[in-house]
């Protein structure tokens, strides 16, 4: 079966503009979270989405956000960018969010903020 | 903060079981230690995962300590494709995911 698909692979921005970034779960897994990656901070979750819900949020500023539809798919959104917004982000998908519940990752999104 | 600890690097040679440690010291009672690779900017790739017995899959196998304060992920014929950055984390239901910087390793022919 597939795998988790992020769109699109390559983005670059200038400062202050917004991006979306997709990510399409396997078939049947509801909770979708996300991670940004940096050579500095290396990888640190950003938000975790369940049945539409956001069940947990990482410690980044409110320019950060996301969302769930019913269908699974998500979306996550950076405002006003900055060059330190630079990295490559990274969606995984499970099947629940409780008990042991191996999540699949994306191949991410690399974004460069000019 | 991470709730593990991995050393740095390892090297490993062809053909030989490579063992990469982690500490959990403060893992709780309902946590499970899961163990990823990410292999060069890809997406992390699942490798296993247990709570307190022994586990092993096609991929490798995971020993943890009884007291459940550490545990080993062994390749037990690592081969070139093996290296990797491993990462090892704990967590339980929808708490957040904290990777620490992981363990480089480099399998050597």
């Amino acid at each position: 079966k597939a795998g988790v698909t992020q769109t699109p692979r390559y983005l670059i921005k200038t400062r202050g503009q917004q991006v979306t970034l997709s990510c399409s779960p396997i078939s049947g897994h509801r909770s979708v979270s996300w991670y940004q990656q940096t050579p500095g901070q290396g990888l640190q979750f950003l938000f975790e989405y369940f049945s539409e819900t956001q069940r947990n949020k990482g410690n980044f500023p409110g320019r950060f956000s996301g969302r769930q539809f019913s269908n699974s798919r998500s979306e996550m959104n950076v405002s006003t960018l900055e060059l330190g917004d630079s990295a490559l982000y990274l969606c995984a998908s499970s099947l629940t969010t409780g008990g042991a519940t191996e999540a699949f990752f994306g191949q991410g999104t690399r974004l460069t903020v000019v | 903060d991470a709730k593990t600890t991995q050393p740095p690097s390892m090297d490993c040679a062809e053909g030989r079981a490579a063992n990469l440690p982690c500490n959990h010291s403060t893992i709780s009672g309902n946590e499970y230690v899961y163990w990823y690779r990410q292999i060069h900017s890809q997406g992390p790739q699942y490798i296993i995962h247990g709570l307190k017995n022994n586990e092993t899959n096609e991929m490798a196998s995971l020993i943890i300590t009884e007291d459940r304060k550490s545990s080993t992920l062994i390749l037990p014929h690592a081969t070139l494709r093996d290296t990797a950055v491993y990462y090892c984390i704990v967590r339980v239901g929808y708490q957040k995911v904290t990777f620490g910087t992981g363990t480089k390793l480099q399998v050597i022919p």
